[in-house]
């Protein structure tokens, strides 16, 4: 069965740190990639997202991230986070043949202080 | 654009006791999941519907869970009886359907249930 692993369970950074969190998964084949975040109290929202194309996909405030097929990995980068990027952040992968079902990881909750 | 709707946002019943969710997706979606989110894990998918049919409830535990989606819009997830360990939240998505391809999947603000 497909898996999805974010290493880093918590991560405690102050304002304008770099930031890069871990995503990996253990499909072979074709995959298309998701971030989402979920801020307190709010729902889980889209970040960003890989289907095909340039493995260096850019999202919104900020957010960047880059898929190497080789590492199975899809980690998601910030140069300088701010106080407001504090949150839950979910890596989620679909696979052709799997229809449009996500298997999600299990989450990296990022607290970033002022 | 209205967002993907649930009801109730929070419930509290015992263990035994029987529980509904409701879900209105975002308008035009064809494509509906229930996830449920377990505090300190990733959501894990319980059952999808195309429309009015189910596409995968492999995850569905059917001897106490069951949804449905009659007329392809609205959805209901029905726990029968709850258990302990169905403490959780319940989170509903949808997704506009593109045939041969990948989708995006929106999220509700999900329905966090306490079994006691």
């Amino acid at each position: 069965a497909q898996s999805v692993s974010q290493h880093n369970h918590h991560v405690i950074l102050s304002e304008a740190a770099s930031l890069e969190l871990g995503c990996n998964y253990s499909y072979g084949g074709t995959v298309n990639l998701f971030w989402y975040v979920q801020y307190p109290g709010q729902h889980l929202q889209l970040l960003l997202k890989y289907f095909s194309g340039d493995p260096l996909v850019k999202g919104i405030k900020g957010f960047e991230a880059e898929f190497i097929k080789s590492k199975f990995s899809f980690n998601l980068r910030k140069p300088s986070v701010q106080w407001s990027d504090t949150a839950e952040y979910f890596c989620a992968v679909n696979h052709t043949g799997a229809g449009n079902m996500l298997t999600f990881g299990g989450g990296t909750r990022l607290m970033v202080k002022p | 654009e209205a967002g993907v709707a649930q009801s109730p946002r929070y419930k509290i019943i015992e263990k035994r006791q029987s529980v509904a969710f409701w879900c209105n997706p975002i308008s035009g979606h064809a494509t509906l999941y229930w996830y449920q989110q377990i505090l300190g894990q990733g959501p894990k998918l319980l059952i999808q519907f195309q429309n009015n049919g189910v596409v995968d409830d492999s995850q569905l535990p059917k001897d106490r869970f069951s949804a449905e989606r009659l007329k392809g819009v609205d959805s209901t997830l029905k726990i029968q009886p709850a258990k302990l360990e169905d403490s959780a939240v319940y989170l509903c998505a949808s997704s506009p359907f593109r045939a041969g391809g990948p989708d995006t999947q929106y999220f509700g603000p999900g329905t966090r249930l306490t079994v006691l």
